[in-house]
């Protein structure tokens, strides 16, 4: 079964409200975790990478006042898409390295529509 | 930098035919780690396989099989006997090895393969 859960699956918003979208791993702690962003017919870009109980990492060109990512616990990581617009519409997906072993997973994607 | 280089956009063949799906890469590391994933039309990423650098040797998996050349930096994926069910966007990603560089992955831009019945 799945190791890792992303809520929610897919998201509709209006323009100027703010989506939260939460990774989870169910059965392992994880150290780092890292969120991607994939447009329509493109690839997986990385935005930022979080560590428990740190400031995330955020990649050159992702604006850290609009996506803040919360990395509160061993097992959750949260990403909140704030004041959106539909530019930011995308799939957004979360991976998650596994305490001591490093392996990786990936959660199942959330796909945002902002209208 | 690193960089990862899937110079097909989209394969199409029709079902049964072997298909090869190319990835180049750079990396000026001497250690890193080469990914094959799947992604269906639902958008999840399915692993297909993780090979690190000093691992040169050839592997086969069912219809799939891997060829790693680090002489010519190629990580290429093919799938043997096509299935419709092959059908997805196939992405060939690298990462380095060590500490938390392991997870950042740094993705091609895609295959698309399309398999007819």
């Amino acid at each position: 079964g799945a190791v890792v859960s992303q809520h929610p699956s897919w998201v509709i918003c209006k323009s100027g409200t703010s989506v939260k979208i939460e990774c989870r791993s169910l059965d392992f702690q994880a150290t780092t975790m890292f969120w991607y962003r994939q447009f329509p017919k493109q690839s997986l870009m990385l935005m930022a990478t979080s560590n428990e109980g740190s400031k995330a990492t955020y990649e050159q060109g992702v604006e850290k006042d609009k996506f803040l990512i919360n990395h509160a616990s061993l097992t959750l990581s949260t990403l909140t898409v704030t004041s959106a617009h539909p530019e930011d519409s995308s799939f957004y997906i979360c991976s998650l390295s596994r305490l001591h072993t490093g392996e990786l997973f990936f959660g199942e994607g959330s796909r945002l529509t902002v209208l | 930098a690193q960089k990862v280089t899937q110079a097909q956009t989209e394969i199409s063949v029709v079902e049964k035919e072997d298909v090869t799906l190319d990835c180049v890469y750079e990396t000026r590391d001497t250690t890193y780690y080469l990914f094959w994933y799947k992604q269906p039309p639902s958008g999840e990423l399915v692993f297909l396989i993780r090979r690190n650098s000093f691992d040169e040797q050839n592997e086969i998996s069912g219809r799939y099989s891997w060829n790693f050349q680090k002489s010519t930096s190629s990580f290429n994926f093919t799938i043997t006997a096509s299935q419709v069910v092959d059908s997805a966007v196939y992405f060939c990603a690298l990462s380095d090895a060590g500490g938390t560089s392991y997870g950042k992955l740094t993705f091609g831009q895609g295959t698309i393969l399309t398999v007819h019945p």
